[in-house]
C-alpha cells in the first residue's frame, strides 16, 4: 500500500468506447502524474499536474485527456483508443515535481487492453 | 537524446550478492533514484543517490559516479521475495524523470 489508489485495476475496452482511469492520493503531495508502462520499455511520462495545473503533456494523443479537479484526485479519459494503446497505466504522486530527492508513489495502475 | 542503460534481465542464486548497473547520459543531473517493481505491482522507492559514493540501506546499497555516469545497485543475501525488476531513474535538468527499461532478476533457489 503506497498511498496511491487506482481504479479499476484492470479494464477491457472496445476501440469505440469511452472510459476513465482514477487516482487518488490523500499523501499531500502537490504533483501527480500519469505513466504508461508496456513490456521491455522505459516508463513514459504522459502528464504532469502541479497543485491542479498542468505542467507537461509529452505529446501524448488527444484520445487521452486528463483531468485533475483537486490536488488528490487525478482522471484519464480514454476514447477511440487503439490496440497499441495497451499497457500498464501507472499514477504517481509526489511531495513537489521534480524537487530532488522527492520520491514518487506509484499506484498499482490499470492494466488496459484494448479490443 | 537521454539515454538509461541497463541489462534486460539478470540471474542470482538465493543467499548470493547480484550488482544491476545502470548508466545514463541525460541533459543535466539531479539525481539518480533506484526502484523496485514487483510482477503485477506498483514501483516503490529504494534509493535516491545526488552524490557520488555508495549508500547502505540495509541489504540493499546504491552506488554513484557522476563522472562516469554510471550507478549500480547491489543487492546482498538475496532471498526469494528480491525476485523483482529493478528501475533506474534519473532526474535531469528540467527535473523530470527519465526512467530505464528495468531489470527483471530472477533468483533461484
Amino acid at each position: 500500500e503506497t498511498g496511491v489508489t487506482q481504479t479499476p485495476r484492470h479494464l477491457v475496452m472496445g476501440m469505440t468506447n469511452k472510459k476513465s482511469l482514477k487516482c487518488e492520493q490523500h499523501l499531500g503531495h502537490n504533483a501527480m502524474y500519469w505513466y504508461k508502462q508496456s513490456a521491455k520499455k522505459p516508463l513514459e511520462l504522459m502528464f504532469v499536474y502541479s497543485l491542479e495545473e498542468r505542467v507537461e503533456n509529452n505529446s501524448v494523443p488527444s484520445r487521452f485527456s486528463p483531468e485533475c479537479p483537486n490536488s488528490s484526485h487525478l482522471f484519464l479519459h480514454l476514447h477511440t483508443l487503439q490496440p497499441e494503446d495497451s499497457a500498464l497505466y501507472l499514477c504517481a504522486s509526489s511531495r513537489d515535481r521534480g524537487t530532488g530527492g522527492a520520491e514518487a508513489f506509484f499506484g498499482q495502475g490499470t492494466r488496459l487492453t484494448v479490443v | 537524446g537521454q539515454n538509461i542503460d541497463q541489462p534486460t534481465e539478470m540471474t542470482a542464486t538465493e543467499g548470493a550478492i547480484v550488482q544491476i548497473n545502470c548508466t545514463y547520459q541525460t541533459s543535466g543531473f539531479n539525481g539518480l533514484f533506484w526502484y523496485q517493481q514487483h510482477a503485477g505491482e506498483a514501483p516503490t522507492f529504494l534509493s535516491y543517490n545526488v552524490l557520488d559514493g555508495l549508500e547502505e540501506k540495509g541489504r540493499f546499497s546504491s552506488f554513484l559516479s557522476r563522472s562516469k555516469g554510471y550507478s549500480y545497485l547491489l543487492l546482498k543475501e538475496l532471498q526469494m521475495k528480491d525476485s523483482a525488476s529493478y528501475l533506474c531513474a534519473v532526474l535531469d535538468s528540467n527535473y523530470q524523470l527519465i526512467w530505464g527499461a528495468g531489470t527483471k532478476l530472477i533468483i533461484k533457489p
